[in-house]
């Protein structure tokens, strides 16, 4: 399966601790995307990547909220202190770079709950 | 504030007749605009786009329609099959780096 990949699919934590989700773009897509998708809502934007250079974050993502992508390849979503509000399922896409519009192509989602 | 707005939660059709999703949105410096579909339990698909330079765009039995002067898209299916029944998203992006800015979501049930 040559899709975009997060692992993990579901995540149970503890108010207060901290989880790190990963995203495996589609090889050779430049562009990588974190969204957060609450139930009854699209998917809101979080940040953006070009590469391994993270161009913008959206101002929903929170000083607790963290995300990196070292080698231009996987990217990683941590988010420390959890709170009951950040329950949701969090999505990673991908795209190309050139000669394309933003048709960003979606993982499965990381549903995250915080108890 | 919303600027990509889906004001039908749910729509229902029979099978083999046309669905009509209908999308608007505020900012006008939106240039392009996609469709997609999500089933339960996964992440969105992307169906189909058009940029704002068009006022049509068909793939098969996808067509999505933009009307720029009202601010307003839709998508239409023709014919609706059964496994076309998910949550159809709208959404809109400035220039081509492509931070989506969707809307809530129609729920299509299409009904054999």
């Amino acid at each position: 399966d040559t899709g975009v990949s997060q692992n993990p699919r579901h995540k149970i934590t503890k108010r207060g601790q901290n989880v790190t989700f990963r995203c495996d773009p589609i090889s050779e897509h430049n562009r990588l995307y974190w969204y957060r998708q609450t139930l009854g809502q699209g998917p809101e934007f979080l940040t953006y990547f070009q590469n391994e250079a993270q161009l913008e974050k959206s101002r929903l993502l929170s000083d607790r909220f963290s995300a990196e992508r070292p080698k231009g390849s996987f990217s990683t979503l941590e988010i420390q202190r959890t709170e009951q509000g950040d329950s949701a399922m969090y999505l990673c896409a991908s795209s190309p770079d050139r000669g394309r519009g933003p048709e960003a192509f979606f993982g499965q989602g990381t549903r995250l709950t915080v108890v | 504030d919303q600027q990509v707005k889906q004001n039908s939660p749910s729509l229902s059709v029979q099978e083999g007749r046309i669905s009509i999703l209908n999308c608007d949105y505020t900012n006008s410096m939106f240039d392009y605009f996609l469709w997609y579909k999500k089933y339960p339990a996964e992440g969105p698909t992307f169906l189909i786009s058009i940029s704002s330079i068009k006022d049509k765009n068909e793939d098969g039995r996808f067509t999505v329609f933009l009307n720029k002067s009202a601010k307003h898209l839709s998508l239409h299916i023709v014919p609706s099959q059964p496994g076309d029944s998910a949550v159809y998203f709208c959404a809109a992006s400035r220039g081509s780096q492509g931070n989506l800015i969707f809307g809530k979501g129609t729920k299509l049930s299409v009904k054999p």
